[in-house]
């Protein structure tokens, strides 16, 4: 069983629905992060999470420690957010523990 | 940005040639880290670096080595380049809460 698990592995959706990927650990972490990565891009940090709720823009992030849960909300979806959305944990060493992505594709 | 570079972008190589991968920061983060992205795969961690001088393996890291002389740069060097090594590599930075990711490396081992 992977140590971080991310679903869906795909989404797709129409513009302007609103999107959830959820992300689940077995370890103990310091933090979450939540990251995206556009087709051939680079990889962008979108939250960082050690408790409660995080948003910028469209985007929000939560994380219930107790049960060992995180999911990525946005809002009002748009084509430009398709991406791949992976959610990483990090352990008391600082490394990092990778979920497999989410492949999200948002349709006008 | 967190003034991560990686170069060279792009690198094109023959079977069995050494090949050094260089990622320099500009924001005197603490730890570095060396990936590499193949499909099906995702990152996976090849070296880290916790400071200068102070490097250990991850979960593929053989064939390669890495150092770390200067807080600003972390070099990852392919020894004897194989096909296998056909691949995108990302160096990433993390101090205080901040984890950044250069623009990669895309490696082809011909």
């Amino acid at each position: 069983k992977n140590e971080v698990e991310q679903s869906p592995q795909n989404l797709t959706a129409q513009e302007g629905e609103f999107i959830t990927i959820n992300c689940s650990y077995s370890v103990g972490i310091s933090a979450l992060h939540w990251l995206q990565q556009h087709p051939g891009g680079g990889i962008v940090s979108l939250f960082m999470l050690s408790s409660g709720k995080k948003k910028h823009g469209r985007l929000i992030a939560t994380i219930n420690i107790q049960e060992k849960h995180s999911s990525l909300h946005i809002t009002a979806s748009h084509p430009r957010d398709s991406a791949v959305y992976i959610c990483a944990v990090m352990d008391s060493n600082y490394q990092l523990i990778w979920g497999a992505g989410t492949k999200l594709i948002i349709k006008p | 940005d967190a003034g991560i570079t990686q170069s060279p972008r792009h690198k094109v190589t023959e079977t069995g040639t050494p090949v050094t991968l260089r990622c320099h920061q500009t924001e005197n983060h603490r730890y570095m880290y060396w990936y590499r992205q193949d499909p099906g795969h995702g990152l996976r961690l090849i070296h880290y670096s916790y400071g200068v001088k102070d490097t250990d393996k991850g979960e593929v890291s053989d064939g390669y080595s890495v150092s770390r002389s200067k807080t600003e740069d972390f070099l990852l060097t392919l020894e004897s380049a194989t096909s296998s090594q056909t691949s995108v590599y990302f160096c990433a930075t993390f101090w205080r809460g901040s984890l950044h990711f250069g623009n990669g490396t895309r490696l082809t081992v011909t």
